[in-house]
């Protein structure tokens, strides 16, 4: 998987909590992306982010936040969780700035109940 | 924003067979397309990709094409394999390079 971890890789959280997922990179690439992924939909981006401090929205962005202190890791967070949250999340990274040659993590399970 | 549609959403074939899946898109900026095979439990791995210069690539059974003038890319895998069964994923970067479109995927079964 390129050198990506996401952790946890399974959990399950209640309605209202806040979730905080984690993708780490040990490629230094400088792009990196959060996915969701949901039967008849593909994949659907989330939030990316550009280089340290510099994040923009996705398609999907309602109801998440991200943040990226250090280059190597990516955090996508869920303030206050609902069940059309849950799905499986990845994280991606790239080198080029036209966001191609993404390479995925293993992703995360989260179920909201 | 960009559109893609991926066809078909199940394929079944013989062992030895050729599988080809389909996918259009809608934004006429698009320039890069991705191809990811995705296995049960694991993330999308990237198998090939097809940028808007070129109209054919090739790497071994692997094959995609492109036809920017119907807006249209397909993928080819020839003398299929068991272990050629996962999920495919085709995508399209759209005008904004970094907003990458999936389509929904296709589930392609070889039978031995």
């Amino acid at each position: 998987d390129a050198g990506i971890t996401q952790s946890p890789r399974h959990k399950v959280t209640e309605t209202g909590t806040p979730v905080t997922l984690r993708c780490h990179q040990t490629e230094n690439h400088r792009y990196m992306y959060w996915y969701r992924q949901d039967p008849g939909h593909g994949l659907r981006l989330i939030h990316y982010s550009y280089g340290v401090k510099d994040t923009d929205k996705g398609e999907v962005s309602d109801g998440y936040s991200v943040s990226r202190s250090k280059t190597e890791d990516f955090l996508l967070t869920l303030e206050s969780a609902t069940s059309s949250q849950t799905s499986v999340y990845f994280c991606a990274i790239s080198e080029s700035r036209q966001g191609h040659e993404q390479y995925f993590g293993p992703g995360t399970r989260l179920t909201v109940t | 924003g960009e559109n893609v549609e991926q066809h078909p959403s199940t394929l079944s074939v013989q062992e030895g067979d050729s599988a080809v899946i389909k996918c259009t898109y809608s934004d006429s900026a698009s320039n890069y397309f991705p191809w990811y095979k995705q296995e049960l439990g694991k993330g999308p791995q990237l198998i090939i990709d097809i940028r808007s210069n070129v109209g054919e690539k090739k790497d071994q059974r692997i094959a995609v094409t492109l036809n920017k003038t119907a807006k249209h890319f397909s993928l080819h895998i020839t003398e299929t394999q068991p272990e050629d069964s996962a999920v495919y994923f085709c995508a399209a970067n759209g005008g904004n390079n970094n907003d990458m479109r999936f389509g929904a995927g296709t589930r392609l079964t070889v039978k031995p």
